[in-house]
């Protein structure tokens, strides 16, 4: 079955540490593979994406994610957090065929001082 | 552009009435659907359309209906409205089904008493 895990429900990081938000996945071949970010009240917006080639792939506001494939993991990471990242991250893979998305559970960031 | 749009951003209904949730984009988008999202959930498909005149059920169709008359318009019907209908609904677009790239609209959130 298709399915998208992010272990960690909530995470709390103090500002300028570094942070890595983990996603697994099960897919029977090679996916599409997303992150997403969603503050509070708003839609969600593309923080990047992973469609073939380099396995690090770069996002917006200083966000990276690496794609494992014997891992089965796209985790993303950013080496300093600043207040204004405090969100829900959402991971998702989709097929190479195109259409629907399958996403995770989500997991929330807090920003301490 | 106005990207993806959706109105009404909060409804309140009763159990048993009926409504329509507006989605547009104004990006020629050919891909559309609809999501909800629950607390630890994620966002699960509702509906899908691939263009004008097409649609298909995602994970989650029950209660729910869709028609696709332009590119532009792609509404959520709920026939007879019920408490576990009271979630956040999404709309999304993408260029094309098999580019997997979606741009999200703001979000309707229902309550259903």
């Amino acid at each position: 079955a298709q399915s998208v895990t992010q272990p960690d429900i909530h995470i709390t990081v103090s500002e300028g540490a570094s942070l890595e938000l983990r996603c697994n996945y099960s897919y029977g071949a090679t996916p599409y593979l997303f992150w997403y970010v969603q503050s509070p009240g708003q839609g969600l917006q593309l923080l990047l994406k992973y469609f073939s080639g380099d396995t690090l792939v770069q996002g917006i506001k200083g966000f990276e994610a690496e794609f494992k494939r014997s891992q089965s993991s796209f985790n993303l990471r950013k080496p300093s957090v600043h207040w204004s990242d405090a969100a829900e991250y959402f991971c998702a893979v989709g097929g190479r065929q195109g259409g629907k998305l399958i996403f995770g559970q989500g997991t929330e960031l807090s920003v301490k001082p | 552009n106005a990207g993806v749009t959706q109105t009404p951003k909060f409804q309140v209904l009763k159990t048993g009435q009926s409504m329509t949730l507006q989605c547009a984009q104004d990006m020629n988008h050919e891909y559309m659907s609809w999501y909800r999202q629950d607390p630890g959930m994620g966002l699960r498909l509702i509906h899908y359309s691939v263009g004008a005149g097409i649609t298909d059920q995602g994970e989650v169709p029950n209660g729910y209906n869709v028609s696709r008359s332009t590119t532009e318009d792609f509404p959520l019907r709920l026939l007879s409205a019920a408490p576990s209908q009271t979630s956040v609904y999404f709309c999304a677009s993408s260029l094309t089904i098999s580019q997997n790239e979606q741009f999200f609209g703001p979000g309707t959130r229902l309550t259903v008493l």
